[in-house]
């Protein structure tokens, strides 16, 4: 399974961006990056996924670079409600399911 | 809608004791998951189900055995509960066509003493 490598942790302020980094260097050509992330006591939650280009939703925003051996989370402006532990993965299909190999995370210190 | 659903919340057992966790999903989804997350980790994946009968190990199956009931259902026995078993155990499900993100389970406590 390919793997991703993240910091252990990150700070920021509320209503600051936070851009969380991701490695990848041995994605495959059809490997997806998904990211998810975990608040306290949750189970994981889907924050967004791409393949190559840029992809936005309401949450946040995901950064490819050209070569797609890094990509970078995007949160436009951190509330207190983002503190979480956020994963990078990237996706492998299997007759259907997916399978997610989660690595330790970031995990994301907002202060107020 | 009540998404994915787990039972029980927590549970407490003595080393060979067995249990079965339940995990439900009202989405309509193909796919089903059982995950393990130790303190401090990731999750881990023990067993999927791509489809309604079928089932296939994931990263850390030993000790676990799952059954696909039907297309709702999946659930996730431990014959003989051991320490080491001791985490929390989320259960997920994904759309067969749209593939683009799992759906989690609020968890299950499980302490082995």
């Amino acid at each position: 399974d390919a793997k991703t490598t993240q910091p252990n942790s990150m700070e920021s302020n509320e209503e600051e961006p936070v851009h969380l980094p991701c490695n990848h260097s041995t994605i495959s050509g059809t490997d997806y990056i998904h990211w998810y992330r975990q608040l306290p006591s949750q189970g994981p939650e889907y924050v967004i996924h791409g393949l190559t280009s840029n992809v936005n939703n309401r949450m946040a925003s995901l950064a490819i670079a050209e070569d797609r051996k890094s990509s970078t989370l995007i949160l436009h402006r951190a509330t207190l409600r983002d503190a979480a532990v956020y994963y990078c993965i990237l996706r492998d299909v299997v007759q259907g399911a997916q399978k997610l190999v989660f690595g330790q995370g970031t995990r994301l210190t907002i202060n107020p | 809608n009540a998404g994915v659903t787990q039972t029980p919340k927590f549970q407490v057992l003595k080393t060979g004791q067995s249990m079965t966790l339940q995990c439900a999903q009202d989405m309509n989804h193909n796919s089903m998951y059982w995950y393990r997350q130790d303190p401090g980790m990731g999750l881990r994946l023990i067993y999927y189900s791509a489809s309604e009968g079928t089932t296939d190990k994931g990263e850390v199956p030993n000790g676990y055995n799952v059954s696909r009931l039907n297309k709702r259902e999946f659930s996730l026995r431990l014959e003989s509960a051991a320490p080491s078993q001791t985490s929390v155990y989320f259960c997920a499900s994904s759309h067969p066509v749209r593939r683009s993100e799992q759906f989690f389970g609020p968890g299950t406590r499980l302490t082995v003493l």
